[in-house]
């Protein structure tokens, strides 16, 4: 098994312009979790699915994200207009039942708006 | 409300030494409790969950629900140890985290 894959890696781009992260899941997992990581805020949950469906979009800080989940092998975070407080690493993690196994994350997207 | 909170942003040990890396956390129902690891610039890797009572790597934490804790233990610290740990909580809703503890093993 592959593991949780996030595209890209890194990701620099100007303030304005719109970014699109990408994660595949590892099959069979039916939650899909994104968190952001800063160093001053650690990590916060930023929207999570089950079964491709949006359950909690609460975290997501603004109206510029936006995340969608068409089929079960596939998400996308976007953010568009980019801002120069938007950048972070942003992860995406898999789960599935049991939840008490834990969640696998990805190796997470390093985006810097400049 | 969920929260966790770990009281140290870094933590200094000499190779050889004992580690005990402290996370409180706030649940007022039956708590599931994990542990992560992220070594520098990587993912997060699970490393301990409360359910299991395993030792991974030599570290192990127990659930103290008087106390509302699941500490970080290691008896003897190594080099390769060094990394963020986070403690993270899920009760009703997705894994919460602390704000992590940097550990440095100093040779």
């Amino acid at each position: 098994d592959a593991g949780v894959i996030q595209s890209p890696r890194h990701e620099v781009t100007e303030m304005g312009q719109e970014v699109t992260l990408r994660c595949k899941p590892i099959s069979g997992h039916n939650s899909l979790f994104w968190y952001r990581q800063t160093m001053m805020r650690g990590l916060e949950l930023l929207i999570y699915f089950n079964n491709n469906v949006p359950i909690d979009d609460s975290g997501m800080p603004e109206d510029r994200f936006s995340a969608k989940m068409p089929n079960a092998s596939f998400s996308t975070l976007k953010i568009q207009p980019s801002e120069p407080r938007d950048s972070a690493v942003y992860f995406c993690a898999s789960s599935r039942p049991p939840t008490n196994y834990g969640y696998t994350f990805g190796s997470g997207t390093r985006l810097t708006v400049v | 409300a969920q929260r966790v909170t770990q009281p140290e942003k870094l933590l200094s040990v000499f190779k050889g030494a004992p580690v005990e890396l402290k996370c409180n956390y706030s649940y007022s129902g039956s708590p599931e409790l994990f542990w992560y690891v992220q070594y520098s610039r990587q993912r997060l890797q699970l490393l301990l969950r409360h359910i299991s009572r395993e030792s991974i790597k030599g570290f192990t934490a127990d659930l103290n629900k008087g106390e509302t804790s699941f500490h970080l233990k290691k008896p003897f610290a190594q080099e390769e140890d060094s990394a963020m740990y986070y403690c993270a909580l899920r009760g009703n809703t997705p894994l919460v985290f602390g704000k992590g503890t940097r550990l440095s093993v100093i040779a």
